[in-house]
């Protein structure tokens, strides 16, 4: 399985300002995604990260607020712009695995507090 | 998306005793299965997956059974550890590689 790194792990922040995630893994990955975890709650997908191209982004979400860069095939930022409260959650990101099944493997996340 | 639910939110379990959690799924177009474990500050650690041409796959201490007339997903855990207490999703590839993922079942294995 890959490995994944988040930077950062966690962050406190204030309204109105923006974050930037970045996801790191250690091979190349075809395809990577961002997905939301309110507190106390089930992950949400929030958009695929396209290698070289524009990200696609699921229902109720767009890019204005969570734009997305995939410059190459291990690393990808999630920004997180113009954050409120409701924004507070972690957001993880994961790849695909190379093995026979789509197995997905997931970034430890980041842990978004907006004050 | 349509849904993807669990039976029960919570599970109490003592050690050494066998777990089950449930999960019902409503699309019918789903061919491919995930069991996830996450646990307190950490991010999901898949556990065992299925394609929806099989009925049972087993792991290390974990079987996953898959029944797709009733559309119900199954995560058996063997003798169940401390080490297995934490947050169970199950969750179905509904479009492309995406997950939809469901609510999630808190194990907690008590001494």
């Amino acid at each position: 399985s890959a490995v994944i790194s988040q930077k950062p792990s966690r962050d406190i922040c204030q309204r109105g300002t923006s974050l930037t995630i970045q996801c790191q893994v250690d091979s190349q990955v075809t395809m990577m995604f961002w997905y939301r975890q309110q507190p106390g709650q089930s992950l949400t997908l929030i958009a695929t990260a396209n290698q070289g191209s524009e990200a696609t982004y699921e229902s109720g979400f767009v890019i204005d607020k969570f734009p997305i860069s995939r410059p190459n095939l291990t690393f990808s930022t999630l920004t997180v712009s113009n954050m409120s409260p409701e924004d507070s959650s972690i957001y993880l990101c994961s790849v695909l695995g190379t093995g026979i099944l789509d197995e997905q493997f997931f970034g430890p996340g980041t842990r978004l507090t907006v004050l | 998306g349509e849904s993807v639910g669990l039976h029960l939110p919570t599970l109490s379990v003592q050690e050494g005793d066998n777990s089950i959690i449930n999960c019902a799924y409503s699309n019918s177009a789903s061919d491919y299965f995930i069991w996830y474990k996450q646990e307190s500050g950490k991010g999901p650690q898949f556990i065992i997956d299925i394609r929806s041409n099989m009925d049972k796959r087993q792991g290390q201490r974990v079987t996953v059974l898959l029944n797709k007339t009733v559309k119900h997903l199954s995560l058996q855990i063997a003798a169940t550890q401390p080490g297995d207490s934490a947050v169970y999703f199950c969750a179905e590839n509904y479009s492309g590689y995406a997950l939809n993922f469901g609510k999630g079942t808190s194990l907690l294995v008590t001494p």
